[in-house]
């Protein structure tokens, strides 16, 4: 366990579907993140938020939509998405977002399947 | 552009060593990591140089040379769990980690 939480771990839905996917960290951090894992590709960071406020927008397409309610919760709220989205998607946590040491803490991932 | 490399795959035997490498070209250097990551699982953190040298941890060690844009993660004593895929990290000067693509390390009995 790593403090960091992700709901839900598996998601199949039609690319006319909405769907959100929520994280939540338990560990006090200021900082939190999502990227998107493919086979065989490097982590793909897509949002950061720092202390509430989004502070990365890594030209993801707006069919993406990120909300961070507060520094514990950060959810991703998907809608009319393509096949290529497929993926993994991870939340991660740190302290801050900037700053001389900032260990990541990843949640499990939730693995999304678009049809 | 920035880019971080590193083998795609590597096999080992079990009670070996084995280093895995990795190169980087960023704007800036503040900063590398290594998570290990196990199949279906969260990346977990292995350790963190920001300055030249060796910095150990148990069977984990982890080198870097900043001149040389270079690290490398070495494994002692290998154990079947450790077969994992191993993600190398840059922090650059805007303090975004850049990734590479992992290494998956397989243990062979």
């Amino acid at each position: 366990e790593t403090g960091v939480t992700q709901t839900p771990r598996h998601l199949v839905m039609g690319m006319t579907n909405k769907k959100s996917l929520k994280c939540e960290q338990h560990l006090g951090h200021n900082a939190m993140y999502w990227y998107k894992q493919s086979a065989k590709k490097p982590l793909e960071l897509m949002f950061v938020y720092n202390f509430k406020e989004q502070t990365e927008n890594n030209s993801v397409p707006s069919r993406f939509s990120p909300e961070c309610p507060n520094s514990s919760h950060l959810f991703l709220h998907l809608h009319t998405l393509q096949p290529e989205d497929s993926a993994l998607y991870l939340c991660a946590s740190s302290q801050d977002a900037s700053g001389p040491y900032n260990e990541q803490f990843f949640g499990p991932g939730t693995r999304l399947t678009v049809l | 552009g920035q880019n971080i490399d590193q083998p795609t795959e590597m096999t080992a035997t079990e009670g070996a060593i084995v280093q895995i490498n990795c190169t980087y070209q960023t704007s800036g250097f503040n900063g590398l990591f290594w998570y290990q990551q196990h199949a279906g699982e969260a990346p977990t953190f292995l350790s963190y140089n920001v300055l030249d040298g060796l910095e150990e941890k148990g069977r984990f060690s982890s080198f870097l040379s900043r001149s040389k844009g270079y690290s490398y993660l070495l494994l002692k004593e290998l154990q079947m769990k450790d077969s994992a895929s191993y993600l190398c990290a840059v922090r650059d000067s805007n303090y975004q980690l850049i990734w590479g693509a992992g290494t998956k390390l397989i243990i062979k009995p």
